[in-house]
């Protein structure tokens, strides 16, 4: 598609239970981007993909959280036994190319709402 | 480290001015500068992308420039409309990766 679709808009879990997010990014698009947004506008990275593969884990708080982006199917983020400090709205984005030499905007979707009680 | 700054947090201005908001940020070692703007609610719409050899770019009534010694952006819009109320925010992408450093924002209010 056109847009980065990410669903659900919302979901609400009870402190300790599974969150799955996902998002399709634009067709044509090889990088996606999972960024968390917790204060207004603080934006958090938390991991990219190139394809399939892994790109940058860095930002990922790995003990809850994971993340894959299989091929012909949705990309996803899953947080184990989430914290009330996991509420936040959950963006991905995608490019044509995240490498270094190449100059390529973020498109990003409309988020996912988490809010974790 | 990487820190990026906006100002101001919040403008209100009548409809029909020019406006201009700022960012600035501490390490001149960028790889580009994105401007975004974001509608509550909603996601983030990429509004202009200046690489680091780019001094400016242009989209419509949008103008982005880019300082790298001074360490600074500005988006000027042009005619503002109610339309453009909205939260601008300005984001830096190093040279190591694409973790982008994001400011603040900028929220945006035009008074029809």
């Amino acid at each position: 598609g056109e847009e980065v679709a990410q669903t659900p808009k919302h979901l609400v879990r009870g402190e300790g239970q599974k969150a799955k997010l996902y998002c399709a990014p634009i067709k044509g698009h090889s990088y996606v981007f999972w960024y968390q947004q917790v204060l207004k506008n603080e934006f958090k990275f938390l991991i990219s993909f190139q394809n399939e593969n892994v790109f940058d884990e860095t930002g990922m708080p790995k003990e809850r959280f994971s993340a894959k982006c299989l091929p012909n199917s949705p990309c996803s983020l899953e947080i184990q036994a989430t914290k009330l400090e996991d509420s936040a709205v959950y963006f991905c984005a995608s490019s044509q190319s995240g490498s270094t030499g190449e100059n390529s905007p973020l498109h990003f979707g409309n988020g996912t709402r988490l809010t974790v009680t | 480290k990487q820190e990026v700054t906006q100002i101001p947090a919040a403008l209100s201005v009548p409809e029909g001015e020019n406006l201009v908001l700022n960012c600035s940020f501490t390490d001149s070692a960028i790889y580009n500068l994105q401007w975004f703007r974001q509608d509550p609610g909603k996601g983030l719409t990429s509004l202009l992308l200046i690489q680091s050899s780019q001094r400016e770019q242009t989209s419509g009534r949008l103008n982005a420039s880019l300082d790298k010694s001074s360490g600074r952006s500005t988006l000027y819009i042009a005619a503002s409309q109610p339309g453009d109320s909205a939260t601008y925010l300005c984001a830096v992408r190093p040279w190591s990766n694409y973790q982008l450093i994001w400011g603040a924002g900028t929220k945006l209010i035009i008074k029809p």
